[in-house]
């Protein structure tokens, strides 16, 4: 079983959708929990990163983290054809080696 | 400012080469990570560098994987007698500081390697 479990999609919706994206972890020793976003042939950049449980909001994004039941979510409101490319979750502990989950892949459809 | 460079972007080798895949990491950035990035799955961890020591290598999948970073800036990531298996992205990563909470690491657009 691998530490970071992500199902892989592809997820399309409908422009300006709720899309939700979620991973879960086995690890509990996880406590910085984060959400990439990587776009053909480039690399991932980050978009979202919190520490512990909690929810974090960045304009149309918000990551929620619920460590007792080891599970991150993104939610994206009003989708757009732009948010279209894999979504890598992530997380670490201690110094800054990180453990990937699969990637969703996301298409919103105009 | 200029954000984290590899070369090549692309790289086909035949198998038993030797090749030699580079990192130019963002300017003062003291930590570099390298990565392994299969078809289809996300980034696994080889190895982490603060300035020029090599903290980290248990993710170097066998000893045909050496990585350096002898001056504490550009890092070279070496894969000798080359397999089909190691065809992948490999991505670099850096970040600012050796030791952080929230740190984020940059990652450069990846050499993409094919071993035929």
């Amino acid at each position: 079983q691998k530490e970071v479990e992500q199902d892989p999609g592809p997820l399309s919706v409908p422009e300006g959708a709720i899309v939700s994206l979620n991973c879960t972890y086995s690890n509990s020793a996880f406590q910085y929990f984060m959400w990439y976003r990587q776009y053909s042939r480039k690399g991932p950049e980050l978009l979202m990163y919190t520490y512990s449980s909690g929810n974090k909001e960045d304009g149309r994004f918000t990551a929620q983290v619920d460590k007792s039941s080891k599970y991150i979510s993104l939610f994206i409101r009003d989708s757009q054809p732009s948010d279209s490319a894999t979504y890598l979750c992530a997380m670490r502990w201690g110094y800054q080696k990180v453990t990937f989950g699969t990637g969703t892949k996301l298409q919103v459809i105009p | 400012g200029a954000g984290v460079s590899q070369s090549p972007r692309y790289k086909v080798a035949k198998r038993g080469q030797d090749v030699a895949l580079r990192c130019d990491p963002i300017s003062g950035h003291v930590s570099l990570f390298w990565y392994q990035q299969a078809l289809g799955q996300g980034p696994e961890f080889l190895t982490y560098f603060q300035n020029e020591a090599q903290l980290d290598k248990s993710g170097l999948p066998s000893d045909r994987f050496f990585a350096e970073r002898p001056e504490g800036s550009v890092s070279t990531l070496k894969i000798q007698r080359t397999q089909q298996e190691d065809s992948a992205v490999y991505l670099c990563a850096s970040s600012l500081v050796g030791q952080g909470n929230e740190e984020t690491q940059y990652f450069g657009p990846g050499t993409r390697l094919l071993v035929l």
